[in-house]
């Protein structure tokens, strides 16, 4: 599974964009980004994935560039609820090893 | 709702101890982790199972083995606790083929 690479942490104002980048230089053809977070005392929660176009849903967007190699997950008007560490995966293939880096620590500040 | 519950919240055991750690899921998942988590280290595979009674290895198996008996549970046995496995334990499950895995609240085991 392709090594991703996430910024240690950073802040954003509440209400305002949370761009959050990643980079997966060495993902394969077949395998997805996918971003989950954890809240604090929680388990990581499922976010988004895509493979190569762009994908919202209910909580974000992921933009992924034309060559893979990274991508951003947005987060269009955070609220101090989305303070939480971000981790962004790339996998693919058969269901197996499922691993984490050690995120990007997310602060939402007033 | 996906449930998967693991059957303690906090757990203190003594070195030596042989310690099971117990993960139910409710949603007829083929798959099944076990990761540890630590400051600074993020969260990290021990085991894995995508079936009854099948296990893989993952990036930190040392001291830790597992056991899946059935479809729906699978547990994580600490042979001989030290107290370098002190440390908040999640369980999670997937569908075979897609890693949106649900997570379990943790385990907080400490090793004294």
């Amino acid at each position: 599974d392709a090594k991703t690479t996430q910024p240690t942490s950073m802040d954003c104002a509440e209400g305002r964009a949370a761009n959050l980048p990643c980079n997966h230089s060495t993902i394969s053809g077949n395998e997805y980004v996918y971003w989950y977070r954890q809240i604090h005392s929680q388990g990581p929660q499922y976010i988004i994935h895509g493979l190569k176009n762009n994908e919202t849903n209910e909580m974000a967007s992921l933009i992924i560039t034309e060559d893979r190699k990274s991508s951003t997950l947005i987060l269009p008007h955070a609220t101090l609820r989305d303070t939480a560490v971000y981790y962004c995966i790339a996998f693919g293939g058969t269901a197996s090893k499922l691993t984490f880096g050690t995120g990007t620590r997310l602060q939402v500040t007033l | 709702d996906v449930k998967v519950t693991q059957s303690s919240r906090y757990l203190v055991k003594r070195t030596g101890e042989k310690v099971f750690l117990e993960c139910v899921q409710d949603m007829d998942h083929e798959n099944m982790f076990w990761y540890r988590q630590d400051p600074g280290l993020g969260l990290r595979l021990i085991y894995f199972s995508y079936d009854v009674k099948m296990k893989e290895k993952g990036d930190i198996p040392e001291g830790y083995s597992v056991s899946r008996e059935k479809k729906e549970r699978f547990s994580l046995i600490l042979e001989s606790a030290s107290t370098n496995q002190t440390s908040m334990y999640l369980c999670a499950s997937s569908f075979r083929g897609s890693t949106e895995a649900f997570f379990g609240q943790g385990t907080r085991l400490t090793v004294v």
